[in-house]
């Protein structure tokens, strides 16, 4: 159980682009998504936290406009990274928690590798 | 101070031994521990969750948590070549299910 599926697995587009990336829960409903990045030999990086139905709260220093969060149902959440830049290459990362209290672990799809030409 | 605390490594151990990894944190109000596993290239994978004091085995994976010392450790037993990853401690600090993620500790299983 707990599956969460992220997609697409890896997207190389040009500067300027804006790439979505999915993040579903299969297999249980997911109260709240958070959205992760990762560079090379670091740790992750939380980038936002959403929850269903309502606007994403963003960790500081994340341009709310350029990686836009929607959270539209208990299974999918959405993010898009709008007129991407080579700086914006890393690998992204969604996770999810079901309903619970704080012991409910976030479990993870297996991430966009993103890279922006 | 840097709020999860992890020894990057590496950890080296020979295949059969027990790997030990540590974590420390800095909240004392921290409510809920989790070891994730992180293959190089992947996500992390969730190995083990711990919220009282004691130890919590699972398989071949004993963690065990300390609040008084404000410390977590993994134990892996008979550890094998494919738990060569990096180990991430992760710390939840309250209501808001936000985790705090140590900086992780790169495991090698020597064959």
């Amino acid at each position: 159980g707990a599956v969460v599926s992220q997609h697409p697995s890896w997207v190389i587009c040009k500067s300027g682009t804006s790439v979505k990336i999915e993040c579903r829960s299969l297999d249980f409903q997911a109260t709240t998504m958070f959205w992760y990045r990762q560079f090379p030999k670091q740790s992750l990086m939380l980038m936002a936290t959403s929850n269903e139905g309502s606007k994403a709260t963003y960790e500081q220093g994340v341009e709310k406009d350029k990686f836009l969060i929607n959270h539209a149902s208990l299974t999918l959440s959405t993010l898009t990274v709008t007129s991407a830049h080579p700086e914006d290459s890393s690998f992204y990362i969604c996770s999810a928690r079901g309903t619970g209290g704080a012991g409910q672990p976030q479990h993870f799809g297996d991430g966009t590798r993103l890279s922006i030409l | 101070q840097k709020e999860v605390e992890q020894n990057s490594g590496p950890l080296s151990v020979p295949e059969g031994a027990i790997a030990s990894l540590n974590c420390t944190y800095s909240d004392r109000g921290s409510q809920s521990f989790f070891w994730y596993r992180q293959y190089s290239g992947k996500s992390p994978e969730l190995i083990m969750s711990i919220y009282s004091n004691g130890d919590k085995e699972d398989g071949r994976f004993t963690a065990q948590l300390n609040k008084a010392s404000q410390y977590v450790s993994l134990l892996i037993r008979d550890s094998q070549p494919s738990d060569s990853a990096t180990y991430l401690c992760a710390v939840n600090r309250g209501s808001n299910y936000k985790l705090t993620f140590g900086k992780g500790t790169l495991l090698t299983v020597n064959p």
